[in-house]
């Protein structure tokens, strides 16, 4: 199975800080890359898929980086509503694997 | 795109547990349909997947031989059945989809005695 190393595993942070999530996948996945955002009680919500490619309806403060094995999640300014749980998963291979998840806090 | 969940279940260990998603908006055959599960406080973990074509499935190593997983074409709907349940089994089960689509809503399934 593809391991994906997720860092850090918590941050705090102040509205409108520059937030930086790295995630590294233990295989060349090349774009496979899709960033999850994920609140309490919710179901976690598509942010960015093929590794820079922003979903529908995001918005562009979001930015997703990467190929092959190393791959960032970048907030410009970080917002009141963006406090939340951030996942990476990679979709090269059916069997999807997760990073452990980076839990935003405000500082 | 909709995937709408069936509701909470409760059971007790060893007992199985059969969860449905309806699948809306788009070609059902389409797309793989996985299933993904999360213990409360704890991360993500896929559970397997199927392809709504052929009925082929894939399923983590930890739940081969617990898990079975099909579908139903004709209502569009996919399911995952858990067996042998335990109370470290207790979290909410989704279901996603491949390609960029929202995820169904969750199933909160409670394994106590």
């Amino acid at each position: 199975d593809i391991q994906m190393t997720q860092s850090p595993s918590s941050l705090s942070a102040s509205v409108g800080d520059r937030v930086t999530i790295t995630c590294r996948a233990s295989q060349n996945i090349r774009i496979y890359l899709n960033w999850y955002q994920q609140k309490p009680g919710k179901a976690p919500n598509l942010l960015i898929f093929a590794a820079s490619s922003l979903q529908s309806g995001v918005s562009s403060r979001f930015s997703g980086s990467g190929s092959g094995t190393d791959f960032t999640l970048t907030i410009s300014s970080l917002q009141r509503e963006d406090f939340a749980t951030y996942y990476c998963q990679q979709s090269y291979s059916n069997l999807w694997t997760f990073g452990q998840g980076t839990k935003v806090e405000i500082k | 795109v909709q995937l709408v969940q069936s509701g909470t279940e409760v059971k007790k260990p060893g007992a199985s547990v059969k969860v449905s998603c309806k699948a809306s908006g788009y070609t059902f055959t389409a797309y793989y349909l996985h299933w993904v599960r999360q213990a409360p406080g704890q991360g993500l973990e896929w559970v397997g997947c199927i392809n709504p074509n052929s009925g082929g499935t894939e399923y983590a190593q930890k739940f081969q031989g617990r898990v079975t997983m099909t579908r139903d074409t004709s209502m569009s709907t996919a399911y995952m059945e858990l067996s042998r349940l335990k109370s470290d089994d207790t979290a909410v089960y989704y279901c996603a989809r491949d390609g960029e689509a929202p995820w169904g809503q969750g199933t909160l399934v409670s394994v106590s005695s």
